[in-house]
Parts: structure tokens; C-alpha cells; sequence
């Protein structure tokens, strides 16, 4: 089965610090995306990674920035988070063509004070 | 901005009804198209994807696609309280790397 592992469920922040989340994922897979999750908003783009040190700007990258140095491994960045940061963040990853199946992992809740 | 609608719900049906979720989508181009199932507080869980027009089946779960109209479908037959959850309808932008989700639309299977 395809694991897809964050580093966190539940995080607290105050507004200003920086924030890491990680995503380990077991099946080899080239793609990895970070999103985020809002009530009536659905799932956001926030970037996406094709392949190690390759990355590409989703839908909302502002504030944010990531970073893939080795294949099964995509961290998100909150440069300094702020209150409009607080939501959930998911991982997902897949296999190369854009027509597979996205494997998300668990979800990060932030709540950024 | 490519979209991918879906009507919030939420949408309740009693238990063994047909449940029917429906999703429009913008890009013409698109190719790939999914639906997730998505429980309270847990992550997007894939059901079912279809490539092609038509009808496609795994189940209690039909997909239908119809390109010209541009929307897809998500049938669930014999419903149960465990089919309770919001349902994404996803869409692949053109082959590319991108995939659109749309907001979802919630299920509630009455008992």
C-alpha cells in the first residue's frame, strides 16, 4: 500500500515564526503537491514537484516556499506565518503522468495565533 | 481561472437509494477526471477515475462522463450510513501536472 506520512497533525504557531511541515512518501513516486483545505474553498494548489530540486508554483504560493531534496521527501515552508495561514494542509504524491491517482497523506491542522 | 464545480450540498438520501453527485468542469482540454471521497477530519480517498465518455463501474459506484457537456457524474447505488462523506470531484488540466478539485458536495445517508 502507498504511505504518505506528514510530520505533524496538529500544530500551534504564533504569527511571525517559521513554519516546516514535512511529507514522506514510500512508493517511489516522481510527483508531490502540497495543498491546503478550507470550508467552502476545497483543495487549493499550493506547489507541486516533479522531480528532486524541481518545483512549480500551484494556484496560491504566496507566502509559502518548499523544498525537495531527495525524491520520497517535500517540506513546506511558512516563511513567517500569519493568521490567514491557519488551515489544513495536505500531501499527496503520484506516479509521473498527470492522469494517476493522487495518494494524499493525513493532513496537518495549523492554527497560527 | 479553469473550474470545477460542484453543488455544496448538502445532499441526503435514505438508506438503499440511489445517490447521484454531479460536477462540471471548464477546461475543454481536460482528460483525467476523478472522485474522491473524502470523511470527516480524514484525507481524500480516491473511488473511481474515467479517461473516457461514458459510463464506467466498480461496484455500488458508477462514474459517467460526458465531454461535450463537460461533466461528469458519480453514481452510488444502495446507499449506506457509511457512504456519509464529502465527495471531490477532481479534474486533470490538459494532461498536465495540475489537478483541479472543486469544493465537494456533502452526503448524508439516512438509516
Amino acid at each position: 500500500d502507498v504511505k504518505v506520512t506528514q510530520s505533524s497533525r496538529y500544530l500551534v504557531k504564533r504569527t511571525g515564526e517559521k513554519v516546516f511541515l514535512e511529507c514522506v512518501q514510500d512508493m517511489d513516486h516522481e510527483n508531490m503537491f502540497w495543498y491546503r483545505q478550507d470550508p467552502g474553498l476545497g483543495l487549493r494548489l499550493i506547489y507541486f514537484s516533479y522531480d528532486v530540486k524541481m518545483k512549480e508554483k500551484g494556484d496560491i504560493p504566496e507566502g509559502y516556499s518548499v523544498s525537495r531534496e531527495k525524491k520520497e521527501r517535500f517540506s513546506l515552508i511558512l516563511e513567517s506565518a500569519s493568521t490567514n495561514q491557519t488551515s489544513m494542509y495536505l500531501c499527496a504524491s503520484s506516479w509521473t503522468s498527470g492522469r494517476e491517482t493522487q495518494y494524499f497523506g493525513p493532513g496537518t491542522r495549523l492554527l497560527v495565533l | 481561472q479553469k473550474e470545477v464545480e460542484q453543488n455544496s450540498g448538502p445532499l441526503s438520501v435514505p438508506e438503499g437509494a440511489i445517490a447521484s453527485l454531479n460536477c462540471t468542469y471548464s477546461d475543454r482540454g481536460s482528460q483525467s477526471f476523478f472522485w474522491y471521497r473524502q470523511y470527516s477530519g480524514k484525507s481524500p480517498e480516491l473511488i473511481m477515475f474515467i479517461y473516457s465518455n461514458g459510463d464506467k463501474e466498480d461496484g455500488r459506484f458508477t462514474a459517467q462522463l460526458n465531454k461535450a457537456s463537460q461533466y461528469v457524474s458519480l453514481l452510488i447505488r444502495d446507499s449506506q450510513p457509511s457512504d456519509s462523506a464529502t465527495y471531490l470531484c477532481a479534474v486533470n488540466i490538459s494532461g498536465g501536472f495540475k489537478t483541479i478539485f472543486g469544493a465537494g458536495t456533502r452526503l448524508f445517508v439516512k438509516a
